[in-house]
């Protein structure tokens, strides 16, 4: 069964720190990993989404990287800002689609 | 708009007082699926639907039932709501199988007292 584990489960940085957020899942049958975004009683925004054979893929100040093989994902977000302040979801998909319990996110002017 | 729509967005019940959570989609997805969010278990999945009339359990399906008469709605169905029901229900499409990008809704925040 894939298991998903997100590391940290907090992080609070200052204001314009570059800072990496680690998913990591057990099974490396997978057809795409995907990040989100949730902000507080609100839904799930998607971020980026990196297919199986891809190794990264990038979105402004976001890079999502993908080695499947070692069943990691970074999500990198340079340049941090008091809006970035959320909590950010990893999930990965084969036949279903799994998600670690995510990264709350702080950013402090 | 491209959209997800989900209906009621709170709702409080009692126990056993059969309820019903709409989902809508307007992208002609063909895959839709329901989720539950809890503290410290993150998103878990109750049922998901490949197509019209093609649907099956994910992972904790005990208690719900789900319905695709139509390729555009997705209803999450509780017969008799208990209240280790209460959460964060979350329902989603996309385009085809779960391996083309997720949208969600804004979620239904249920009680059950």
């Amino acid at each position: 069964k894939q298991e998903v584990t997100q590391i940290p489960a907090a992080l609070s940085v200052p204001e314009g720190e570059n800072l990496v957020l680690n998913c990591s899942f057990t099974d490396s049958a997978i057809y795409n990993l995907q990040w989100f975004r949730q902000d507080p009683g609100k839904g799930l925004t998607s971020l980026l989404l990196i297919q199986s054979s891809q190794r990264e893929q990038t979105s402004g100040r976001l890079n999502a990287s993908l080695d499947k093989s070692s069943g990691r994902s970074t999500l990198y977000i340079a340049a941090s800002q008091p809006g970035d302040s959320a909590t950010y979801l990893c999930a990965v998909t084969y036949n279903d689609m799994r998600f670690g319990a995510g990264t709350r996110l702080t950013v402090k002017p | 708009e491209a959209q997800v729509t989900q209906n009621p967005r709170y709702l409080i019940t009692v126990t056993g007082k059969k309820l019903t959570v709409t989902c809508s989609q307007n992208m002609n997805h063909e895959y839709m699926s329901w989720y539950r969010q809890d503290p410290g278990l993150g998103l878990r999945q109750i049922y998901y639907s490949m197509n019209v009339e093609v649907t099956d359990k994910g992972d904790v399906p005990e208690g719900y039932k789900v319905s695709r008469k139509e390729k555009r709605n997705f209803p999450l169905i509780l017969e008799s709501p208990s209240p280790n029901q209460t959460s964060l229900y979350f329902c989603a499409s996309s385009l085809e199988a779960p391996n083309t990008e997720a949208f969600f809704g804004q979620g239904t925040r249920l009680t059950v007292v």
